[in-house]
């Protein structure tokens, strides 16, 4: 069955400490993003990927970072200089706007919960 | 910029009760309209969507129709049953066709459902 994995589905972090977020879909998207999702806000874009190798900011990228070196893979890392980042992550993917009916029709992961300890 | 305006929740309804979660929107180009779903400890499933005015999405008994005059969305379901019970958002993404093709959805803040037997 074709679909979004993430792992690992609870993530502890000790303050100070860099962790990587995996993501991998096998749906042939080729756009990825990764969002954030704290109670009560909804959700907050983080990163999105149209393409490999190349990947651009969302509204709250401050103290994240993302690569795409494969067409499958968006991990996502949660650096030190993240000030709050407990929260639950969510993983995404679509065809390219455009070439669905016009519009941008996500596919989500079950998500990664990170809590610091 | 583009924003999503959902009632507030919690919501809470005996089962069998009907069910409306207001949307509206306000949008730079000609939006497609999306629900999302999340159940508890996972991520987001699309519910339904709509691409254009007047058109209306329907799944699992869940019914919405785009009203471009209202800029509305509201979700509704005749009978409601527990297994119902979940965070319900909407979304919207600029048209590629209207020559402002997003990559990025916009999501209301979500309104939690709670049915009880």
């Amino acid at each position: 069955d074709g679909g979004i994995t993430q792992s690992p589905k609870y993530l502890f972090r000790k303050e100070g400490q860099n962790v990587t977020l995996s993501c991998e879909q096998n749906l042939n998207h080729d756009a990825m993003y990764w969002y954030r999702q704290d109670p009560g806000q909804g959700l907050r874009l983080i990163y999105y990927s149209q393409i490999v190798n190349d990947f651009q900011k969302g509204d709250i990228a401050e103290g994240y970072s993302v690569s795409r070196e494969k067409k499958e893979s968006f991990p996502l890392t949660v650096t030190s200089a993240q000030k709050n980042p407990t929260a639950f992550y969510l993983c995404a993917s679509s065809k390219i706007p455009g070439t669905s009916g016009g519009y941008n029709e996500q596919f989500f992961g079950p998500g990664t919960r990170l809590t610091v300890l | 910029g583009d924003s999503v305006t959902q009632m507030e929740g919690p919501v809470t309804l005996s089962e069998e009760a009907f069910l409306t979660i207001n949307c509206t929107y306000t949008a730079t180009g000609y939006p497609s309209l999306f629900w999302y779903v999340q159940y508890p400890g996972e991520g987001l499933q699309l519910l339904l969507k709509a691409t254009k005015a007047d058109d209306k999405g329907s799944n699992k008994g869940f019914e919405a129709t785009y009203r471009k005059e209202t800029t509305s969305f509201h979700l509704e379901k005749g009978s409601v049953q527990v297994s119902d019970s979940a965070v319900y958002f909407c979304a919207l993404s600029e048209n590629a066709y209207s020559g402002a093709g997003s990559y990025q959805l916009t999501f209301g803040k979500g309104t939690k459902l709670s049915v009880i037997p």
